[in-house]
C-alpha cells in the first residue's frame, strides 16, 4: 500500500517568515502534486512536479521533488495571510488512474 | 463554464436513511472520483470512474454505491447512513488526455452528519 507523510501536521508563523513543509514516501511515483485548500472549499492544484530533482517556482512558493522521486517539499518565502491553508501533496499511482492524498499541513499565517 | 458541482452543499441525516450525493462537471473529463475527508486522514478515495460505463472500488468503498450517469455525472449513494460516514465528501475530475499527469479538479464539497 503506497503511503504519503507530511509533517509538520500544524504549522503557524507571523506574516513574512519563511518555511518548509515535507512530504515524504516509501514509494515512487510518477508525479506528484501540490494542492491547496482553503476552509470550505475544495482542493486546488497548484504545481505538478515530474523529474527527480525538479524545481518549480510559482510566486513565493518553491516545489522540489527528491532525487528518487519519494519526497517532496514546499517552500514559501516571506509568508503571507492569504497562504493560510492546508497544503496537501498526492503521489500518482503507477497505473495513472488514481492519486493518493497525503493527511496534510494545516498553515496559519499571523499578520 | 463551472467546473465541477455538488449538491446538496450540508446535508443531516438519520441513521439508517439513505441519500445520493450528485456531481456533475463540464470539462468534458473522462475520470471520476469519490473521496471522503476527515480530520488527521487527508482524502481518501471512496470510488472512481476512469470513464464513461466503468466504476472502480477505492480505499474505502464499504457502506457506499456509485454509478455514472453518463460523461458529465457520477452520483453517490448511502443506502443506509451510519455515524462513521460522518464527513466531508469531495467530488473530483480529470482526464489524461488533457494532461499527462492525473491532475485532479475537485467540486466544494458536500458536508455530511449522520445522527
Amino acid at each position: 500500500t503506497q503511503l504519503l507523510e507530511q509533517s509538520p501536521q500544524f504549522l503557524s508563523i507571523q506574516e513574512g517568515e519563511n518555511l518548509t513543509v515535507y512530504c515524504n514516501s516509501s514509494s515512487v511515483f510518477s508525479s506528484l502534486q501540490w494542492y491547496r485548500q482553503e476552509p470550505g472549499e475544495g482542493p486546488v492544484l497548484l504545481v505538478t512536479v515530474v523529474t527527480g530533482g525538479e524545481v518549480k517556482k510559482l510566486k513565493r512558493l518553491t516545489f522540489q521533488f527528491g532525487d528518487a522521486r519519494k519526497d517532496s517539499s514546499l517552500h514559501i518565502t516571506a509568508a503571507q495571510p492569504g497562504d493560510t491553508g492546508l497544503y496537501l501533496c498526492a503521489g500518482e499511482d503507477a497505473s495513472y488512474d488514481k492519486v493518493i492524498f497525503g493527511p496534510g499541513t494545516s498553515l496559519s499565517v499571523i499578520p | 463554464n463551472a467546473g465541477v458541482t455538488q449538491t446538496p452543499k450540508f446535508q443531516v441525516l438519520k441513521t439508517g436513511q439513505s441519500m445520493t450525493l450528485q456531481c456533475a462537471q463540464d470539462m468534458n473529463h473522462n475520470s471520476m472520483y469519490w473521496y471522503r475527508q476527515d480530520p488527521g486522514m487527508g482524502l481518501r478515495l471512496i470510488y472512481y470512474s476512469a470513464s464513461e460505463g466503468t466504476t472502480d472500488k477505492g480505499e474505502v468503498p464499504n457502506g457506499y454505491n456509485v454509478s455514472r450517469l453518463n460523461k458529465r455525472e457520477f452520483s453517490l449513494r448511502l443506502e443506509s447512513a451510519a455515524p462513521s460516514q460522518t464527513s466531508v465528501y469531495f467530488c473530483a475530475s480529470s482526464d489524461l488526455l488533457e494532461s499527462s499527469y492525473n491532475e485532479q479538479f475537485f467540486g466544494p464539497g458536500t458536508r455530511l452528519t449522520v445522527l
